[in-house]
């Protein structure tokens, strides 16, 4: 059961431009959001995070917003930079109970 | 401060066969979990330790199978491997685990079934 979806696979955008990164959740239960970065050969690492709470967290140029309405957040970066190409991962808990994570986005920044 | 270490980097076996993973968590985090990652179906957890007890479990069959020691390292073993088996398999260790202490994931361990 696929409790968390993020529909684009992939997402190109240029150097300098906003990145807008999806994520839809089924399980209305879910209160505390992350986001995670994946570079080929290297384990995910944390990126930023959002409780249900909230519908918003900025950290430089990332943003996460939340809708809990549309069960729906997003990863905002500007302005996108050729490092931050990688596979985005989108993920959600309740309770401290396992996290569960989207099939990820692989984003491609263009110089 | 090191960081999450797996061993092997890269497996290859054949159908039928078990294999043993190992993880090492960064020192003073008591949470481990594993992830299993394969192409279009994202990070797919396995299950997670804490001081030795399994504390989650995910909707793996039961080849699948963890533990963990004192020192908080963890193993993950599979029996009868599958062709299905094959993946990246993802170590990740936290403080006290739970999604407030955002997960450290090691490199992971490239099994491939043949």
């Amino acid at each position: 059961d696929q409790q968390v979806k993020q529909n684009s696979p992939s997402l190109s955008v240029q150097e300098g431009r906003i990145s807008i990164l999806n994520c839809d959740y089924t399980n209305s239960m879910f209160d505390y959001f992350l986001w995670y970065k994946k570079y080929p050969a290297e384990g995910p690492t944390f990126l930023i995070s959002i409780s249900s709470i909230k519908d918003k967290n900025e950290d430089g140029r990332f943003t996460v917003f939340l809708n809990k309405s549309a069960k729906h957040l997003s990863l905002h970066i500007v302005p996108s930079q050729p490092g931050d190409s990688a596979v985005y991962f989108c993920a959600a808990e309740y309770n401290n109970n396992d996290m569960r994570f989207g099939a990820g986005t692989r984003l491609t920044v263009k110089p | 401060k090191a960081g999450v270490t797996q061993t092997p980097r890269y497996l290859i076996k054949t159908r039928g066969q078990q294999v043993t993973l190992s993880c090492s968590p960064i020192s003073g985090h008591r949470s481990v979990s594993w992830y299993q990652q394969t192409p279009g179906q994202g990070l797919q957890f396995l299950f997670e330790y804490f001081s030795e007890t399994q504390r989650n479990k995910g909707n793996f069959p039961g080849r699948f199978s963890g533990r963990q020691f004192s020192n908080s390292r963890s193993e993950m073993n599979v029996s009868t491997l599958e062709l299905g088996d094959s993946a990246l398999y993802l170590c990740a260790s936290s403080l006290v685990g739970g999604a407030r202490s955002p997960l450290h994931f090691g490199n992971g361990t490239r099994l491939t079934v043949t």
